[in-house]
């Protein structure tokens, strides 16, 4: 069962823009966290959100949720060319297993 | 820092083949996960362990089995490996159960099964 979709599929920009990612989930949750993953490799953690927060900093990340919509965001500012990887988001389900999107692909052009 | 490790980056075998994914964490987690990841389909969990000696299907265990005899280890066993299989394979550990806190990942091991 799929939890959390992000939205877009495939970003592209240029190092120095902005890069804003999408999540949607189905149920309630009392987090939701965000990871990367570069080519390859494992998932990295990210940043986590408790269901009682609206935004989070780490960074040049910012994260924002809003459990009324049942949706978050992943904003990455000035972005380089190492911010190049896929994102992906991450909620438990009812029985606390987690469960992960199909992820964002972000490319930065230098 | 936490450090969760896998025996092999790349694996190459056989049709029939009994694989072995070795995974091993340093942080004395309780937890430990293995997953699939394909194209489109993103991560799928195979099997997870809430202690010792424990172990729990989840999603898509058909085909594999899992042995934790000790805290820090976690195997995936795959008994005789199919071409279906063939997929890259993370391993995760984490301080509580399921999905209340971070996870964290291996580096995973991309398995060819030909």
């Amino acid at each position: 069962s799929q939890q959390g979709e992000e939205d877009p599929q495939a970003l592209s920009i240029q190092e120095g823009e902005n890069a804003t990612m999408n999540c949607s989930y189905k149920t309630s949750i009392n987090n939701l966290q965000w990871y990367r993953q570069n080519s390859g490799r494992g998932l990295v953690h990210l940043i986590l959100i408790r269901s009682n927060e609206r935004e989070k900093h780490s960074g040049r990340l910012r994260v924002t949720l809003d459990t009324s919509k049942k949706s978050s965001s992943l904003l990455i500012t000035a972005s380089r060319a190492a911010d190049t990887a896929s994102y992906f988001c991450a909620t438990p389900d009812n029985t606390d297993k987690l469960i992960f999107g199909t992820g964002t692909r972000l490319q930065v052009f230098p | 820092d936490v450090k969760v490790t896998q025996s092999s980056r790349y694996l190459v075998k056989r049709t029939g083949e009994k694989v072995f994914l070795e995974c091993v964490q340093d942080m004395d987690h309780e937890n430990m996960f293995w997953y699939r990841q394909d194209p489109g389909l993103g991560l799928r969990l195979i099997y997870f362990s809430y202690d010792v000696k424990m172990k729990e299907k989840g999603d898509i265990p058909e085909g594999y089995s899992v042995s934790r005899e000790k805290k820090e280890r976690f195997s995936l066993i795959l008994e005789s490996a199919s071409t279906n299989q063939t997929s890259m394979y993370l391993c995760a550990s984490s301080y509580t159960q399921g999905g209340r806190e971070t996870q964290y990942f291996g580096p995973g091991t991309r398995l060819l099964v030909l």
